[in-house]
């Protein structure tokens, strides 16, 4: 199962955007990459997708190198309302579909 | 579109009872669900991963007799937690399995045994 390496938190300010990386080095090659977003006291919720290349939705956006060790989530002009915390997980379909949560990264957004 | 829900979303319990939730996928079948657990300042810790009409996988160090996991239908998985106690008391995440790894995640259930 690929493990996944995030930085354990972020700051930022209103309007900037916002690159969280996660490394997954040992990823196998039907894994995809997806990550969620969790407020307290909530589930997780679906942020985007990805397999290679770049994927972009409505909220943001997932680059993906070539050698698909790493992705990087992007929000675009971010606000108050995106401090959460952000997972990138990896493997489900090399682990019957199981999901292995690492720590997430902690994004604060400030005033 | 796929929406899980979760029953109750906070439950207050005594010592030694047991509580059940409910996890239910809303608009869509699910032949595979699991629960996570998560303490406060923590990731989610999967549990169990729950698979309609046969028994409940646990993770290494879960009870199986103490979280008893059914899944009797396509849209309903259940976890009871029997015979709480305090240590018990903790933030109860079901999901449900749609495409391409993608899982859908409940609301929640925040679980306290005095």
């Amino acid at each position: 199962l690929a493990k996944t390496t995030q930085p354990i938190s972020m700051d930022s300010y209103e309007g900037q955007e916002v690159n969280i990386t996660c490394s997954h080095n040992n990823i196998a090659t039907n894994d995809y990459i997806t990550w969620y977003q969790q407020f307290p006291s909530q589930g997780p919720r679906f942020i985007i997708q990805g397999y290679k290349t770049k994927v972009t939705n409505e909220v943001a956006s997932l680059f993906i190198p070539a050698d698909r060790k790493s992705s990087t989530l992007s929000l675009p002009r971010v606000s108050l309302s995106d401090t959460a915390v952000y997972y990138c997980l990896v493997g489900a379909s090399s682990n019957t579909g199981k999901l292995i949560f690492g720590q997430g990264t902690t994004l604060q957004v400030k005033p | 579109g796929a929406v899980v829900s979760q029953h109750p979303s906070w439950v207050i319990c005594k010592s030694g009872t047991s509580v059940k939730i409910e996890c239910r996928s809303l608009d869509f079948q699910a032949t595979t669900m699991f629960w996570y657990r998560q303490f406060p300042k923590q990731s989610l810790m999967l549990m169990a991963t729950s698979n309609e009409g046969s028994k409940a996988t646990y993770e290494q160090g879960v009870e199986k007799d103490k979280f008893l996991i059914n899944h009797a239908s396509l849209t309903l998985s259940t976890l009871t937690v029997t015979s709480a106690h305090p240590e018990d008391s903790s933030f109860y995440i079901c999901s449900a399995d749609g495409r391409q790894e993608t899982q859908y995640f409940g609301p929640g259930t925040r679980l306290l045994v005095l």
